[in-house]
């Protein structure tokens, strides 16, 4: 069966560090990935989505990255972390037909101070 | 640019009662899926029911249907004989695949609360 894997689940950051929150699905191949952000009582934000290796592309410019390395892993990263930055953040994953449910990772609830 | 729009914050149903929550999107395919989602305080996302956009027929999930009016752009989810374990958020999606690009688009939500 498959599965998603997102850590850390909590974080705690200081203004001005970086950042590397990672996902992981094993299971199944070649998945669409997505990174989503919810702010604190708001809806999901889509940050990034893949459809393959090192294909990302990104919804919101702001100082997030991403990227995809291997085929069933997905890294948000951020060189320098702001105050808004602040926020749960969500991996999921869903197959390449269009009509499959996405399945979401626990979260990352990140704080930065 | 897909959008997807909840315009209700926050609704409130008594157990055993109907509610129906709203959802409208944007798209100019033709072809698309769209989904409801459940966020309980665990934080998990859960799938509640989905209705693909060719099919006319409203998909239904025991307790969950929807009342899809595809001219309309209009997706709302009616929930029948609430429990107390539906009080949660509640997210609209959208999906279409366009070549080589595949998202996936929340609304912003609507809180649901159960009262005895």
């Amino acid at each position: 069966s498959q599965t998603i894997h997102q850590w850390p689940a909590t974080l705690v950051q200081p203004v001005g560090s970086p950042l590397s929150l990672e996902c992981t699905v094993e299971g199944t191949s070649n998945p669409n990935l997505y990174w989503y952000r919810q702010a604190a009582g708001r809806g999901l934000q889509l940050l990034f989505y893949s459809v393959g290796i090192g294909q990302i592309s990104s919804e919101v410019p702001q100082n997030l990255s991403a990227s995809r390395p291997q085929d069933r892993q997905f890294i948000l990263s951020s060189k320098k972390l702001l105050l808004s930055d602040s926020g749960f953040y969500l991996c999921a994953w869903s197959g390449e037909v269009v009509n499959t449910e996405a399945f979401f990772g626990q979260g990352t609830r990140l704080t930065v101070v | 640019a897909q959008t997807v729009t909840q315009s209700q914050p926050e609704m409130s149903v008594q157990e055993a009662e109907t509610v129906t929550l709203s959802c409208t999107y944007d798209t100019s395919e033709s072809d698309y899926y769209l989904f409801w989602y459940k966020q309980p305080p665990s934080r998990q996302m859960i799938l509640v029911i989905r209705q693909e956009a060719y099919k006319q027929q409203n998909a239904t999930e025991n307790r969950f249907s929807v009342n899809f009016q595809k001219a309309a752009k209009s997706f709302s989810l009616k929930i029948s004989d609430s429990q107390l374990g539906d009080a949660a958020m509640y997210f609209c999606a959208y999906r279409t695949d366009t070549g080589t690009a595949s998202k996936l688009t929340f609304g912003t939500g609507t809180r649901l609360q159960v009262t005895l």
